[in-house]
């Protein structure tokens, strides 16, 4: 069925340190996947997206990577800052709808 | 401000209520997708249309759920006899229409059924 699962559910890490949010898809015909970083009080924020023919993607401190034989994409904050703190929520797109599919969020933690 | 922009921000109302939110979407954008979100897990996926035609329907979308996109432009999302379990965050998006577009969401609407 649809499915996207999203590890861990929390995650603390020093300032400056990196953080990696892993997720697995179960449709193989998926072919896009949005990050989403979601603020208390807020809507989800777009970040960052990957799409199928493209391996990793870039954009100042943030990564994703995709490896679409083992249906894994996972997304890379390196030297965090406080601003950082927030939900983070992997996604993607239903290859036979134009639907959403969710991971159940990463809170993630910068401590000083 | 030329997000996507929800109303109201909250509602609370009685069990057993009408209640009715209202999106705009970002204006050249041609999708326009409802989810609903629950403390502690990410959005659901409830509709979707293009243009004014709603293309799909969630199964989570129980008949007393009915959204409406009548001149293609701004949405609304209605719950009859509300009941407990419709307390939720409601999330409105949008898009320009074709494959793999970026969605980007609202600040939504929380609704508190008492």
């Amino acid at each position: 069925g649809e499915n996207v699962e999203q590890h861990p559910s929390t995650l603390s890490v020093q300032e400056g340190d990196s953080a990696v949010i892993k997720c697995t898809y179960s449709d193989s015909a998926s072919n896009y996947f949005p990050w989403y970083k979601q603020e208390l009080g807020k809507g989800p924020q777009l970040i960052i997206d990957i799409r199928s023919n493209v391996g990793e993607k870039k954009d100042q401190r943030i990564a994703v990577t995709l490896n679409k034989t083992a249906k894994h994409f996972s997304l890379h904050i390196t030297e965090t800052q406080p601003e950082d703190s927030a939900v983070y929520f992997c996604a993607a797109l239903w290859s036979s709808a134009s639907k959403i599919i969710f991971g159940s969020g990463t809170r993630l933690s910068i401590r000083p | 401000d030329t997000g996507v922009s929800q109303d109201p921000r909250h509602k609370i109302t009685k069990r057993g209520q009408n209640v009715t939110f209202r999106c705009d979407p970002i204006s050249e954008h041609n999708r326009l997708y409802w989810y609903r979100q629950t403390l502690g897990q990410g959005p659901e996926f409830l509709t979707y249309f293009q243009n004014e035609a709603q293309l799909e329907k969630s199964r989570l979308l129980s008949d007393r759920f009915s959204a409406e996109r009548p001149k293609g432009s701004f949405s609304t999302l209605e719950i009859q006899r509300t009941e407990q379990g419709d307390s939720a965050m409601y999330l409105c998006a949008s898009s320009p229409a074709g494959n793999q577009q970026p969605q980007h969401f609202g600040d939504g609407t929380r609704l508190s059924i008492l």
